[in-house]
């Protein structure tokens, strides 16, 4: 059973628009929400995050919004640049002492 | 600081062999992670150790596998026999809150 779930595998955007990423959550228990970025041959390096009592974290391009009620997050990269394509991973943990629950991940792809 | 150091990059063997994999956690993680990453499931948690302390292994596949943390530096995942369907990328992560690093991963091949 998925606690995590990225529904779409692949995104495609083209350079200098907005590229949203979106994760759905089932554990109403999950308070802090992460975004990892993965490049090939590396492992998974942290993007951004938001607790639970947020509803919108931004760090310059890069901004995570979370509902709650619908049990949703999603990223948004503006504007996107060819150096995003990568794949972006949600994470979710409960009590900040619980290991990361992931999902399967979506490969984004910015075309030039 | 170096980060998550996991060795070795790389892993060919054959069915039958034993795998050991290593991760050096960052300094002063009272935290480390083993993850197993493929195509069909993603990001899986294998085992998870608080203070050197093993926490949860219930993402351990099966008895194949077994995970040692015998200080804070330093822990190995062995996979013993290996099999084909063990092939993926093995991560190690450490950390000292919620935020997980990541170390660069060793990709088996099992053949």
């Amino acid at each position: 059973d998925q606690q995590v779930k990225q529904n779409s595998p692949s995104l495609s955007v083209q350079e200098g628009r907005i590229s949203i990423l979106n994760c759905d959550y089932t554990n109403s228990m999950f308070d802090y929400f992460l975004w990892y970025k993965k490049y090939p041959a590396e492992g998974p390096t942290f993007l951004i995050s938001i607790s639970s009592i947020k509803d919108k974290n931004e760090d310059g391009r890069f901004t995570v919004f979370l509902n709650k009620s619908a049990k949703h997050l999603s990223l948004h990269i503006v504007p996107s640049q060819p150096g995003d394509s990568a794949v972006y991973f949600c994470a979710a943990s409960h009590s900040g002492n619980t290991p990361l629950v992931f999902g399967k991940g979506t490969r984004l792809s910015v075309i030039a | 600081d170096a980060g998550v150091i996991q060795s070795p990059r790389h892993e060919v063997t054959e069915m039958g062999q034993e795998v050991t994999l290593r991760c050096k956690p960052i300094s002063g993680h009272n935290s480390l992670f083993w993850y197993r990453q493929t195509m069909m499931r993603g990001l899986e948690l294998l085992i998870y150790f608080n203070n050197n302390v093993p926490i949860d292994d219930s993402g351990m596949p099966e008895d194949r596998f077994s995970a040692k943390m015998p200080n804070a530096s330093f822990s190995t995942l062995k996979i013993q026999p290996s099999e084909p369907r063990d092939s993926a990328v093995y991560f190690c992560a450490s950390r000292p809150y919620n935020e997980q690093f990541f170390g660069p991963g060793t990709r088996l091949t099992v053949l």
